[in-house]
């Protein structure tokens, strides 16, 4: 299976602050990427496939980087709204498989 | 607007079954793989089951098989998850999402399997 591995954890960050979240897959699995979002209480959303892609109505604050093994997902002006956890997940091998999540707070 | 919507979810006894259904519309159902995902309490989403367009193939995580059953009926635009055998470990938030690419996630069916 592919192990997925978010870091940090955790974050505390400030309104305006650029945050970045990295994401590290045991094998290849070239862009096959998500980056999902769950706020506190609420179902997942998805942010960000195939890598860098933004899903419809994302705001353009949101943004994917990355291919192969190491990927990043980089907010570039934190709002209050972001404050959630964010996954990780790779569809490129079964079983899919997320990260273990990162918790940004303000 | 895409829509999903998860029922079936409940308290039921170690060792019994359920069925969850979500009913989706907005979009040709029967051209996406659908997928179960579920969040213990306080855990993070771990991938369960997924099943493709037409309904012939499906795959499982480990932790699954042989006691979850995916399937679809793409004349109701409905997606099924049976279950069998529960744990107490199985009690989760299962969610549905399209496609390959996780476009769209239902709110959600809480499963609790307690004695």
């Amino acid at each position: 299976d592919v192990q997925m591995t978010q870091s940090p954890s955790s974050l505390s960050a400030s309104i305006g602050d650029r945050v970045t979240i990295t994401c590290r897959a045991s094998q290849g699995i070239r862009n096959f990427l998500v980056w999902v979002q769950q706020k506190p209480g609420k179902a997942p959303k998805s942010l960000i496939y195939a890598a860098s892609n933004l899903q419809t109505g994302v705001p353009s604050r949101f943004s994917g980087d990355g291919s192969g093994t190491d990927f990043t997902l980089t907010i570039s002006s934190l709002q209050s709204e972001d404050i959630a956890t964010y996954y990780c997940l790779q569809y490129n091998t079964y079983p899919r498989t997320f990260g273990q999540g990162t918790k940004v707070e303000i | 607007e895409v829509q999903l919507l998860e029922s079936g979810g409940g308290l039921v006894q170690p060792g019994g079954s359920l069925r969850l259904s979500c009913a989706v519309s907005g979009f040709t159902f029967s051209a996406y793989a659908m997928t179960w995902v579920r969040q213990a309490p306080g855990k993070g989403l771990e991938w369960v089951s997924v099943i493709t367009g037409s309904g012939n193939r499906t795959y499982n995580a480990d932790s699954v098989k042989g006691r979850f059953t995916i399937s679809r009926d793409n004349s109701k635009n409905t997606l099924y998850l049976q279950m069998s055998s529960l744990r107490v470990e199985d009690t989760a938030v299962y969610y549905c999402a399209t496609g390959r690419e996780f476009d769209f996630w239902g709110q959600g069916a809480l499963v609790t399997v307690s004695s």
